[in-house]
């Protein structure tokens, strides 16, 4: 089945503790990025990636790392997590930039 | 300035009638543009594009939506709502580099029975 894959589903944490959440896609796509949704502000693109080892900053990226070694992986790093990191995370990928995105799950994010 | 602008928080119809979920676009040249559906604990799932061609585009389970460029719109509709169509539905616009979405802030649709 195809799909974007994020792990874990639910997250709480600390000020300042390390993060990773991960998400792998198994379609071939080119193209991955990290979106944040807060209510009222619907989704904010973090980062993206056009293809291993190519990435970029979207309109939020503060806070945030991201790589992408393999085609298929492209995880998101929070490496001192702050309250206002508190979100729900989605991860995408598609063909290209302008195709229609595949959306996992969402990572719902607790930072206390 | 590209933007997406959905003014509707919340709709709500009953279920067997037609259903308007609006949606305006700001972009300089031409819009690619899209329509998402999102229910509780899930993902967005892609229903319809519209990149050119057709003002009416078709889409998954049902769905349509009617690009205006004069009114700078891409409406969503469906003429016979389902109590399982209620959802949170986002319009997206592809920016002008074609490396992300711009959403709209997201239409809750509540479909009674």
């Amino acid at each position: 089945e195809a799909q974007v894959t994020q792990n874990p589903r639910y997250l709480i944490t600390v000020t300042g503790k390390k993060l990773t959440v991960t998400c792998s896609q198994n379609m071939n796509h080119e193209y991955m990025s990290w979106y944040r949704q807060d209510p009222g502000l619907g989704l904010r693109q973090i980062y993206y990636s056009m293809n291993v080892e190519v990435t970029d900053k979207g309109d939020v990226p503060e806070g945030y790392k991201v790589s992408r070694k393999e085609k298929r992986n492209f995880p998101l790093i929070l490496e001192s997590p702050s309250p206002n990191q508190t979100s729900l995370y989605f991860c995408a990928s598609s063909l290209q930039g302008n195709s229609p995105l595949h959306f996992g799950n969402g990572t719902r994010l607790t930072v206390t | 300035a590209q933007s997406v602008a959905q003014p509707e928080d919340q709709v709500n119809v009953a279920e067997g009638n037609p259903l308007t979920v609006k949606c305006t676009y700001s972009v300089s040249g031409n819009p690619y543009l899209f329509w998402y559906v999102q229910y509780p604990n899930r993902g967005l799932q892609f229903l319809l594009k519209y990149i050119t061609g057709d003002n009416l585009v078709k889409g998954s389970y049902g769905f349509e939506a009617e690009f205006n460029k004069s009114q700078t719109s891409f409406h969503l509709k469906k003429p016979s709502a389902l109590v399982s169509d209620s959802a949170l539905y986002f319009c997206a616009l592809v920016n002008q580099a074609g490396t992300a979405l711009i959403f709209g802030k997201g239409t809750t649709l509540s479909v009674s029975s």
